[in-house]
């Protein structure tokens, strides 16, 4: 059965503090990975991967994937209390009935207290 | 340019009762998705369409639910008769498939069953 593992399932830091959020999957016929952040309502799209080794980078928040850990990684540089939210993680099938089909994790609980 | 609509943002109804959730995808879409976000199981599918056909129904709990797709601009999520078990928020997303798009999801329905 395909599964996605986040880890921590929780983590509570201080403004200005590092974080890196853990991604490991195991889909058959991968095509890329998303990450989003879910505040009170819908989940945001932050990054899709799709090929390993290239970080994706927006403000404060990189990712990079490594298709041969089968895993992804999610940095937060300086955090701030906005960034507290659940960071998700999905893989997307590639062909047939799981093309465009999304398998999340349990998700990251992220809170940044000031 | 318009999101992801959904409606009722707040549902509260009583055992038995049959309920009807709402959502019309983002104009020139052409997949549409289900899920379902509980505290115990996270971010679930239950459903998924391509160009108004199901293509994978198998995370539909049981028969008490049903979803339609009559248009490309309008689904819904029926659940009859509804049980406290079905409290959750109901999230519906839309793609377009194949595409290097991400889903964008709408800001959900809450479900109360009393």
């Amino acid at each position: 059965e395909d599964k996605v593992v986040q880890s921590p399932l929780s983590l509570v830091v201080h403004e200005g503090d590092t974080v890196t959020l853990n991604c490991s999957y195991e889909v058959t016929n991968f095509r890329s990975l998303l990450w989003y952040k879910q505040e009170k309502k819908a989940p945001t799209f932050l990054f899709m991967l799709t090929s390993s080794g290239i970080e994706k980078k927006s403000g404060r928040l990189s990712s990079i994937l490594d298709k041969k850990e089968l895993s992804s990684i999610l940095n937060i540089t300086a955090t701030q209390t906005g960034d507290s939210a659940i960071y998700l993680c999905a893989v997307e099938g590639e062909r047939g009935s799981t093309l465009g089909r999304l398998y999340f994790g349990r998700g990251t609980q992220l809170t940044v207290w000031p | 340019d318009a999101g992801v609509i959904q409606s009722p943002r707040h549902e509260v109804t009583e055992m038995g009762q049959e309920v009807t959730l709402r959502c019309k995808p983002i104009s020139g879409h052409n997949s549409l998705f289900w899920y379902r976000q509980t505290m115990m199981r996270g971010l679930e599918l239950l459903i998924y369409f391509n160009n108004n056909v199901p293509i994978d129904d198998s995370g539909m709990p049981e028969d008490r639910f049903s979803a339609k797709m009559p248009n490309a601009s309008f689904s819904t999520l029926k659940i009859q008769p509804s049980e406290p078990r079905d409290s959750a928020v109901y999230f519906c997303a839309s793609t377009t498939r194949g595409s290097n798009q991400p889903q964008h999801f709408g800001d959900g329905t809450r479900l109360s069953i009393l």
